[in-house]
């Protein structure tokens, strides 16, 4: 299947700073990338869709000043989390679209972010 | 709203079969997935339903019913391995996947 893979896999940084996470697909073109949060014991969370070349569609109530998606090329997208703060920290997902017959998502590895 | 229904957690034995609900009310709909997702882990595809049967996959089977809203994830010959939550979730009108809150399911010896 496709390889989807996100880096770094774990971040510990102090409030205030940014982090970014990357998630490239490897082995395939992937002409859409979502991106997840997921808190503890909680279920997935679209926190916005990225489309190579294009502006990402956040969903309500995600910040796009905070979450900053950029989507450069058609194996890469990244989000930066500016201005962490301790209630930021959480497990974040990036997923990337196959355009197949049922549109599968593959996952990346997911990356936990902890903010001190 | 678009609304995705499985119950919280689950247990069940080794070497037993278990039967994992999900209804679902959407704008929409292009397909059902179950995905696995082990504790500190991203979920991995299971399974694609679009039309309404049984999907038989190994010891994994899907069965859809689009009239009804419903489908469930059988599991045979459990396993400890798979202890994990398992999510269901729905692609609606705008291919946008709406997700289950997960069922954990708890494997016992």
């Amino acid at each position: 299947g496709a390889v989807v893979s996100q880096h770094p896999s774990w971040v510990i940084c102090k409030s205030g700073t940014s982090v970014k996470i990357e998630c490239r697909s490897l082995d395939f073109q992937a002409t859409t990338m979502f991106w997840y949060r997921q808190f503890p014991k909680q279920s997935l969370m679209l926190m916005a869709t990225s489309n190579e070349g294009s502006k990402a569609t956040y969903e309500q109530g995600v910040e796009k000043d905070k979450f900053l998606i950029n989507h450069a090329s058609l194996t890469l997208s990244t989000l930066t989390v500016t201005s962490a703060h301790p209630e930021d920290s959480s497990f974040y997902i990036c997923s990337a679209r196959v355009l197949a017959d049922y549109n599968e998502q593959f996952f990346g590895p997911g990356t936990r972010l902890t903010v001190l | 709203g678009q609304n995705i229904d499985q119950p919280t957690e689950m247990t069940a034995t080794e070497g037993a079969i278990v039967q994992i609900n999900c209804t679902y009310q959407t704008s929409g709909f292009n397909g059902l997935f179950w995905y696995q997702q082990h504790a500190g882990e991203a979920p991995t595809f299971l399974s694609y339903n679009v039309l309404d049967g049984l999907e038989e996959k190994g010891r994994f089977s899907s069965f859809l019913s689009r009239s009804k809203g419903y489908s469930y994830l059988l599991l045979k010959e459990l396993q400890m391995k798979d202890s994990a939550s398992y999510l269901c979730a729905v692609m609606d009108s705008n291919y946008q996947l709406i997700w289950g809150a997960g069922t954990k399911l708890i494997i016992k010896p």
